[in-house]
């Protein structure tokens, strides 16, 4: 069965230094994957995405790669920040044939100490 | 600020009563899900629907859920009877359905049933 893998344990990093956080499936070939942020209490909120055609992806501190070779996907916030902290979940997608859901990984707690 | 709207935001209930979640998607979206979050099974696909018609429901228990969209701005998601195991936190989202896209979620509902 499909399975998306995300570190379940938090992830703490000092403010400033770069936070990587791990994205690994297994029986799924995607199309495209997203990642979102979420924070206690609220919905999940569209940070990135990156198709299966694109190793790499940025917006201003944010950047994911994409490796369907390993089936894993990385997402690094560079100079991170207090306000960074939330749980970030991947979610993979088909495209086309009506297939528009996505399915999600459990999400990684990303803490920023300062 | 176009969002996405919940209605209720927490809703208690006790085990056998008939609960009626609603979602307003962004003015324009014309695909809409409902997604469901608990701590062990993470962030669940149930249903989602296109310019209001439903296109997959395979995520939702069909002898108690149902989803609609009366209309292009109001879309229900309906447990009847609920039971404690329904005790989770539901998200509506919507989108421009297409080949590739973001979701936006709403605030969700946090259903407690006892």
């Amino acid at each position: 069965s499909q399975k998306i893998e995300q570190n379940s344990e938090a992830l703490n990093i000092q403010e400033g230094k770069t936070a990587t956080l791990t994205c690994n499936y297994t029986n799924y070939s995607p199309a495209y994957l997203q990642w979102y942020r979420q924070d206690p209490g609220r919905g999940p909120v569209f940070l990135l995405l990156i198709r299966e055609n694109e190793k790499e992806k940025r917006k201003e501190r944010l950047k994911v790669t994409f490796d369907t070779t390993l089936k894993q996907s990385l997402f690094h916030i560079t100079a991170s920040q207090p306000a960074d902290s939330a749980t970030y979940l991947c979610a993979l997608g088909s495209s086309g044939g009506g297939a528009d859901g996505l399915t999600f990984g459990k999400g990684t707690h990303l803490i920023i100490q300062p | 600020d176009a969002r996405v709207t919940q209605t209720p935001r927490h809703k208690v209930t006790e085990m056998g009563q008939e609960v009626t979640m609603r979602c307003q998607p962004i003015l324009g979206h014309n695909t809409v899900f409902w997604y469901r979050q608990t701590m062990m099974q993470g962030l669940e696909l149930l249903a989602y629907f296109r310019n209001r018609a439903p296109l997959d429901d395979s995520g939702m228990p069909k002898d108690r859920f149902s989803a609609e969209m009366p209309d292009a701005t109001l879309a229900t998601l309906k447990i009847q009877p609920s039971e404690p195991r329904d005790s989770a936190v539901y998200f509506c989202a919507s989108g421009l359905g297409g080949t590739i896209y973001e979701q936006y979620f709403g605030p969700g509902t946090r259903l407690t049933v006892t």
